[in-house]
């Protein structure tokens, strides 16, 4: 079966841009997860959906990120404008009705210049 | 409200020696506890959980950890380290519709 995906893989971009990440959840899996990974914060859950609803969106750091899941195999996570601190790697993870483990994809590592 | 608190940042142990990653958690409602591996440059990788029964929970690689309810904690184990072992390693407690709640990580060391 194929796991959580994630694209792109790496993005590099310029301060001020537009950056759109996209997440493909797990077949079947009801709830969708969007993490930050970075040295100095760790990882931090930005927002979660379940049955495609947002539900906890309080780890969105500002009005520049926004997230939407209009379908049960897809989600985007952007970030308008971008800047530098925005550079980290973003992780999707999904999870089966009534369970509480979490299957994350390979990560987008973004770097904005 | 649940947190996890992950000792040591890092830990480096010899090739075949003990592994002890320690976790103490807090939570408000009888936890789901877990440990989570990340290689370098992947994502993370449920190793073992523990939801309920049995406190000592064996999961992949040899990995095991047991749930002490009078301690809060969920300390991970492995007799022997290999240098295949060497990754971060987070703990993890449930909070509630499916969220987790991470400990900050522990990267392991692992030297021949």
């Amino acid at each position: 079966d194929a796991g959580v995906i994630q694209s792109p893989r790496h993005e590099v971009t310029e301060m001020g841009q537009e950056v759109t990440l996209r997440c493909k959840p797990i077949s079947g899996h009801n709830s969708l997860f969007w993490y930050r990974q970075t040295m100095m914060r760790g990882l931090e859950l930005l927002i979660y959906f379940n049955n495609n609803v947002p539900i906890d969106d309080s780890g969105m750091p500002e009005d520049r990120f926004s997230a939407k899941m209009p379908n049960a195999s897809f989600s985007t996570l952007k970030i308008q404008p971008s800047e530098p601190r925005d550079s980290a790697v973003y992780f999707c993870a999904s999870t089966p009705p009534e369970q509480d483990t979490q299957y994350f994809g390979p990560g987008t590592r973004l770097t904005v210049l | 409200a649940q947190s996890v608190t992950q000792l040591g940042s890092h830990v480096s142990v010899s090739e075949g020696a003990l592994v002890l990653l320690r976790c103490n958690y807090s939570s408000s409602v009888p936890p789901y506890l877990f440990w989570y591996v990340q290689y370098p440059n992947q994502g993370l990788q449920l190793l073992l959980k523990y939801t309920t029964g049995a406190t000592l929970v064996k999961g992949i690689n040899g990995f095991e950890a047991e749930f002490k309810k009078s301690e809060t904690s969920f300390h991970l184990t492995k007799p022997s380290a290999h240098m295949s072992d060497a990754a971060e390693y987070f703990c993890a407690v449930s909070g509630g519709y499916s969220t987790l709640t991470f400990g900050k990580g522990t990267m392991l060391l692992v030297s021949p």
